[in-house]
């Protein structure tokens, strides 16, 4: 059975510092695998998405990285600002469905 | 619409009651998933539809849980002899084809029972 994992599950830094969340997986066999942000309250907002032949993806200040072999993702995040506070979920698709961790719930500070 | 809509966006019923949640997904989405957040966890899986037939079901907790997407577009979940333990955000994706194919999120209906 997949299983996902976040670390660290919290997080609070200066403003302008860089940042790296880590997901891991227990099952390589994975299709692709996609970074959500979700503020208080709110959905899903999809950062990014890396197939399953890449190896990462970038957008802005956001890079992502994938290992299958080692069963591992990393967000990096530059330059953090005060409204990238929210917490980032990463998810495998195990065919048709999502499987998620539990969240890296961050705080920005001014 | 541009996204995926759920109403209502907040729902709160006693224990016992019987409550539906609908999904509206991005046009022209043939694949529509339902997933359940509690407080403090990622969401889970519950079932998804390919077309108007539920392709998988196998994350719904018990029989007290049903949804339905007769037309092959909206979609209601439904809940029967609601408990407590059901309180959550419940979260409607969909996605242009079934498979491994980025899923768009709704901003998901928080259920409280009471």
């Amino acid at each position: 059975k997949q299983e996902v994992t976040q670390i660290p599950a919290a997080l609070s830094v200066p403003e302008g510092e860089n940042l790296v969340l880590n997901c891991s997986f227990t099952d390589s066999a994975i299709y692709n695998l996609q970074w959500f942000r979700q503020d208080p309250g709110k959905g899903l907002t999809s950062l990014l998405l890396i197939q399953s032949s890449q190896r990462e993806q970038t957008s802005g200040r956001l890079n992502a990285s994938l290992d299958k072999s080692s069963g591992r993702s990393t967000l990096y995040i530059a330059a953090s600002q005060p409204g990238d506070s929210a917490t980032y979920l990463c998810a495998v698709y195990n065919t048709d469905k999502l499987i998620f961790g539990t969240g890296t719930r961050l705080q920005v500070f001014p | 619409g541009a996204g995926v809509s759920q109403t209502p966006s907040n729902k709160v019923t006693e224990k016992g009651k019987y409550v539906e949640l609908r999904c509206d997904p991005i046009s022209g989405h043939t694949a529509l998933y339902w997933y359940r957040q509690s407080l403090g966890q990622g969401p889970e899986f519950l079932i998804y539809f390919q077309g108007t037939g539920a392709a998988d079901d196998s994350g719904l907790p018990n029989d007290r849980f049903f949804a339905v997407r007769p037309e092959g577009s909206v979609s209601t979940l439904k809940i029967q002899r609601t408990e407590r333990g059901d309180s959550a955000v419940y979260l409607c994706a969909s996605s242009l084809l079934a498979g491994a194919v980025e899923q768009f999120f709704g901003p998901g209906t928080r259920l409280t029972v009471l």
